[in-house]
């Protein structure tokens, strides 16, 4: 089965600070994606990565930066944290970034910035 | 600007009753994903439709794709508890000529089933 595993399930952080959120997958996939979970908003997509080192932005990039220099890790960045960044944050990664390809993803991290 | 409008976003029904959710667009897509997503947990996909008109069955759920690819439904019959939780349409479409697969969700609806 595939995994993909985030470093902690809850956080509480201050204005301000830089947060990092990890994201692992052990199935070796191409593509990582970091999405943001908001009620009524559904999940919007802050940033992918098809490759090592690669990324582009997805639809609601501002205010994050990312990090892949491994394969199996993707990490979020949260430069300097605000409150309307409180939210729950899902990792996902895929075989292939076509349409159809199946997404896993993490059991989320939720975010509260205080 | 929402691509995708999932309605009703809140469900809540008696075990037995049968139940739709509906998923709507004006764009195309590539193809169309349902998930589910438990409290507490990452949505896992329920399954994937990418012809036009084309019908998936799941036990109890039936899943459609509209012929133009820009809708979709999820029917569920005799709905059970084990039925509730977050239920999620994602869209992928295709950029130009390079097919980036890239996900649209939906608002999600949160469905309750009471025994």
């Amino acid at each position: 089965d595939v995994k993909v595993t985030q470093s902690s399930r809850y956080l509480v952080k201050r204005t301000g600070e830089k947060v990092f959120l990890e994201c692992v997958q052990d199935m070796d996939h191409e593509n990582m994606f970091w999405y943001r979970q908001d009620p009524g908003l559904g999940l919007r997509l802050i940033y992918f990565s098809y490759d090592v080192k690669m990324k582009e932005k997805g639809d609601i990039p501002e205010g994050y930066s990312v990090s892949r220099e491994k394969k199996e890790r993707f990490s979020l960045i949260l430069e300097s944290a605000s409150t309307n960044q409180t939210s729950m944050y899902l990792c996902a990664s895929s075989l292939e970034y076509l349409p159809g390809t199946e997404a896993f993803f993490g059991q989320g991290t939720r975010l509260t910035v205080v | 600007t929402q691509l995708l409008e999932q309605s009703p976003q809140f469900l809540s029904i008696q075990e037995g009753e049968n139940l739709t959710v509906y998923c709507n667009s004006s764009s195309v897509f590539s193809s169309l994903q349902w998930y589910r997503q438990e409290p507490g947990e990452g949505p896992v996909l329920l399954v994937t439709v990418v012809t036009g008109g084309e019908v998936k069955k799941l036990k109890r759920l039936t899943f459609q794709f509209g012929d133009a690819r820009k809708d979709s439904s999820l029917h569920i019959t005799a709905a059970q508890p084990g039925d509730t939780g977050l239920y999620l349409c994602a869209g992928a479409r295709s950029a130009g000529g390079t097919s980036y697969g890239k996900l649209t969700f939906g608002q999600g609806t949160i469905l309750t089933v009471h025994p």
